[in-house]
């Protein structure tokens, strides 16, 4: 069966500090895809990244940055130097080649103060 | 361009009322999705439309959740005989399709937000 676990249910930082997001999934799929979706105070889900399970390459936009490991099956995202504008509700996602929909983490709320 | 497009942005209802919540896809995406939010559950699937094809249904809660794609575009998600755990947010996706490669990245609407008395 498909899982996703964001062990972390809520983060609270200080502007400028970095945080990272851990999320680790299960599937017995080789082929799979997984997303990570921000879901600001306004409700709407942003999407952010997706990345297929033969592309082990990390990945940085910007301040943000993904290590995906299959060794530990995690896909995790960092945040370097912390706006507020970041605070919202993260979500990871996990979708085998043969499913249709997204298998949602319970979400990681980042809280950042200034 | 336009995002997805959910109506209304809420709606309260009385316990047993039917509710049709509506939802416009990004134009051009052949795939669509809902999804319900709520806080015991967290995101779940409920349907799938991918073009002429048969929805799948299986995240369908029960047979009160019944939805539709009329001209493989825009979808009404109907709930009969609301009760109060149906209140939830609840979300529609599209993508361009649903295969390899980022054509499958799911772009969600604002949501309707579902609040059953």
């Amino acid at each position: 069966a498909q899982k996703v676990t964001q062990a972390q249910t809520e983060i609270s930082v200080v502007e400028k500090e970095d945080v990272t997001l851990d999320c680790v999934y299960e599937t017995r799929d080789t082929t799979y895809y997984l997303f990570w979706y921000k879901q600001p105070p306004s409700g709407e889900l942003v999407f952010l990244i997706r990345r297929n399970s033969f592309d082990e390459q990390n990945e940085i936009s910007g301040r943000y940055s993904w290590n995906f490991q299959k060794s530990t099956s995690s896909f995790n995202f960092t945040i370097t130097a912390s706006q507020v504008v970041d605070s919202a509700v993260y979500f990871c996602a996990l979708r085998d080649q043969a499913g249709t929909a997204l298998i949602f983490g319970k979400g990681t709320t980042l809280s950042v103060s200034s | 361009g336009a995002g997805v497009s959910q109506s209304p942005s809420n709606k309260v209802t009385e316990k047993g009322k039917d509710v049709e919540l509506r939802c416009d896809p990004i134009s051009g995406h052949t795939a669509l999705y809902w999804y319900r939010q709520s806080l015991g559950q967290g995101l779940e699937f409920l349907i799938y439309f991918q073009g002429n094809s048969a929805p799948d249904k299986s995240g369908l809660p029960s047979d009160r959740f019944s939805a539709e794609r009329t001209g493989g575009s825009v979808s009404t998600l109907t709930i009969q005989r609301t009760q109060q755990e149906d209140s939830a947010v609840y979300l529609c996706a599209s993508s361009l399709a649903r295969t390899s490669g980022s054509t499958d990245t799911q772009y969600f609407g604002p949501g309707t937000r579902l609040t059953v008395l």
